[in-house]
């Protein structure tokens, strides 16, 4: 799987948005980007995942450069309740037992702020 | 409902003894991970199966030791031999590699005293 970047920590106003970068310059072409966040002490939650094209659903939008080297999950309006690590991966779709594995790197620690 | 359950919460073991994990699964998915969460770290992963019966090394999979006899279960040893073993301990299944994502347990916390 490729590895992604990103920042070790960042702060947001409550009820402005947050966007949270990550860089996974090595991705190839069949390779996935998802994105969790996990609340202190919890086991980490699905927010979105995309290929090539932006996604939204209820809890993020996802967008993806052109050359996919690079991601940006958008929280629209964060509450307190947004304050978590989110860690942004990529994972092929290959068959295969090697791309069964799934890295999670240290992730940004996102502070939302009254 | 249809989850992935993770035992204990808390689990406490004296210096010495091998400790088993449990992780249940009713999502009928193919694929099970085991990672390890140490404060302030991300997560680093132990061991991954794709399939029953079958299982790969992760990163530090050194002092750990896991089986898949059945789809639904994939529990995690932890020996003697690991040096540091007190830590968060979270499972993890997976539909398979085709576009879907991976749910997590609420994890185990072990502290070895």
């Amino acid at each position: 799987d490729a590895k992604t970047t990103q920042p070790p920590s960042m702060d947001c106003a409550e009820g402005r948005a947050a966007n949270l970068p990550c860089n996974h310059s090595t991705i190839s072409g069949n390779e996935y980007v998802y994105w969790y966040r996990q609340i202190h002490s919890q086991g980490p939650q699905y927010i979105i995942h995309g290929l090539k094209n932006n996604e939204t659903n209820e809890m993020a939008s996802l967008i993806i450069t052109e050359d996919r080297k690079s991601s940006t999950l958008i929280l629209p309006h964060a509450t307190l309740r947004d304050t978590a690590v989110y860690y942004c991966i990529v994972n092929s779709q290959n068959s295969g037992g090697s791309n069964y594995k799934l890295t999670f790197g240290k992730g940004t620690l996102l502070t939302v702020n009254p | 409902d249809g989850g992935i359950t993770q035992s204990p919460k808390y689990l406490f073991r004296k210096e010495g003894q091998n400790v088993t994990l449990s992780c249940e699964q009713n999502l009928n998915h193919d694929a099970m991970y085991w990672y390890r969460q140490d404060p302030g770290q991300g997560l680093r992963l132990i061991y991954y199966s794709q399939i029953v019966n079958d299982f790969q090394k992760g990163d530090i999979a050194e002092g750990y030791s896991v089986s898949r006899e059945k789809k639904e279960s994939f529990p995690l040893t932890v020996t003697s031999a690991q040096k540091n073993p007190t830590a968060f301990y979270l499972c993890a299944s997976k539909g398979g590699l085709t576009n879907t994502e991976a749910f997590f347990g609420q994890g185990t916390r072990l502290t070895v005293v």
